[in-house]
């Protein structure tokens, strides 16, 4: 199975600030790599497929980068909504694998 | 606007078979674009892919739980379904459905997603 580990486990940060989550790949995902945004006592939602492509609705200061097997999520100025927990996930090879969520934190 | 709603017992006991059927709306399962999988969540941890479906029947299952689970899709209802046989107190955990998209260049992602179901294995 490909492990995918996420940095930091969590994060503290004010409205406004940039915010960079990284998930880490234990090997190559070429670029089949997606974001998933999931508050509190609710199903996750899909923000970025295919390592950069952005899920229509999804705010423009969210975007993804990366390739092989590092990856970042970057928001660019936190809103007030996007305190949650943000999961990244595979799909180069079965089984199909998901990091274990970074939690992000009003400050 | 496609929905997923899952539904079944809520208190499954030791040793005996979960299941869960999961019914779209707003769109059709038999779609040569999209196939359809079940994902879990153990109360707070990370989520785990359990396996998906195509409209054809055809299946993936995660091998970590492949010897127990089976996954069967409906058409007629545009429903498919999940069973989790042999449960232990570490299948509980809330189960999501979700539609799985497809693309060759880019790989697989779920959305959307269903609200979720909490299932508790205990006696």
């Amino acid at each position: 199975d490909i492990q995918m580990t996420q940095s930091p486990s969590s994060l503290s940060a004010s409205v406004g600030d940039r915010v960079t989550i990284t998930c880490r790949a234990s090997q190559s995902v070429n670029n089949y790599l997606n974001w998933y945004q999931q508050k509190s006592g609710k199903a996750p939602k899909l923000l970025i497929y295919a390592t950069s492509l952005l899920q229509s609705g999804v705010p423009s200061r969210f975007s993804g980068s990366g390739s092989g097997t590092d990856f970042t999520l970057t928001i660019s100025s936190l809103q007030p909504e996007d305190f949650a927990t943000y999961h990244c996930q595979q799909s180069y090879s079965t089984p199909i694998t998901f990091g274990q969520g970074t939690r992000l934190e009003i400050k | 606007q496609l929905q997923l709603q899952e539904s079944g017992p809520g208190l499954v006991k030791p040793s005996e078979t979960l299941s869960l059927t999961c019914t779209v709306s707003g769109g059709s399962i038999s779609s040569n674009t999209y196939y359809w999988g079940w994902i879990r969540q153990p109360p707070g941890k990370g989520l785990e892919w359990i396996g998906s479906i195509y409209y054809s029947g055809s299946t993936f299952y995660n091998p970590s739980l492949k010897s127990r689970i089976a996954i069967s899709v409906d058409t007629s209802k545009n429903q498919f379904s999940l069973k989790l046989n042999s449960v232990t107190a570490a299948d509980t955990a809330i189960y999501y459905c979700a539609r799985t998209y497809n693309w060759n260049d880019g790989g697989d992602w779920f959305v959307p997603w269903g609200q979720g179901t909490l299932v508790t294995v205990s006696s």
